[in-house]
């Protein structure tokens, strides 16, 4: 029963270049969280989705950033064109029904931007 | 806006003794709140719960006790043990806010054996 899945664990990029981040769901989890950790704070949502929607992007830049749950295959976390403060560790959590009444959110390792 | 507060950083405590962790929180309309537990380069890790129609809830050596009038949680860890040395973070949500997770900056605790 393997949990939830981020690759890679660890990523470098320079500045101006592009970021994908992976997340594959816990088995039969449908609804996919994002958050960042910036240095010496907590976790900041970023978005929601479900299967081919995006539910919730309130916490999203305007620019740059995107996210994607596609039918098949995991969520992606799109970062264009980074600067240093990219730099953070991005989690991606799952839960089996809508978080927020009652059901926990399951988090994976996360991935670790770094930019320079 | 910091909707969701812990305001100490570091907390140690001997091994076998108590450990309390304090979280603060601005928004009354938050009426679910959990505290993850993480350690480092791991994410974090479902502890405990509580919903705003209860002001306590125990699971094995963790307690969440909840003070609406307040908007204050804590977690009571008891007795502590050298393995719950971890970041901890309490979030909250609302109902009207839809599924998004506001979580406090973590406490490290750290139990000495």
């Amino acid at each position: 029963n393997a949990g939830v899945m981020q690759n890679p664990r660890h990523l470098v990029r320079r500045r101006g270049q592009e970021a994908r981040l992976r997340c594959s769901p816990m088995k039969g989890h449908s609804h996919v969280y994002w958050y960042r950790q910036l240095p010496e704070e907590g976790l900041k949502f970023m978005v929601y989705l479900q299967k081919e929607n995006i539910i919730d992007e309130s916490g999203m830049p305007k620019e740059r950033f995107s996210a994607e749950f596609p039918k098949e295959g995991p969520s992606i976390l799109r970062i264009q064109q980074v600067v240093r403060g990219d730099s953070a560790a991005y989690f991606c959590a799952s839960s089996f029904l809508s978080s927020g009444r009652g059901y926990e959110q399951y988090f994976g390792p996360g991935t670790r931007l770094t930019v320079t | 806006d910091q909707q969701v507060k812990q305001n100490s950083p570091s907390l140690s405590v001997q091994e076998g003794r108590i450990s309390i962790l304090n979280c603060d929180y601005t928004n009354s309309m938050f009426d679910y709140f959990l505290w993850y537990k993480k350690y480092p380069a791991e994410g974090p890790t479902f502890l405990i719960s509580i919903s705003s129609i209860k002001d306590k809830n125990e699971d094995g050596r963790f307690t969440v006790f909840l003070n609406k009038s307040a908007k204050h949680l804590s977690l009571h860890i008891v007795p502590s043990q050298p393995g719950d040395s971890a970041v901890y973070f309490c979030a909250a949500s609302a109902t009207n806010t839809g599924n998004q997770f506001y979580f406090g900056t973590g406490t490290s605790l750290t139990v000495i054996p």
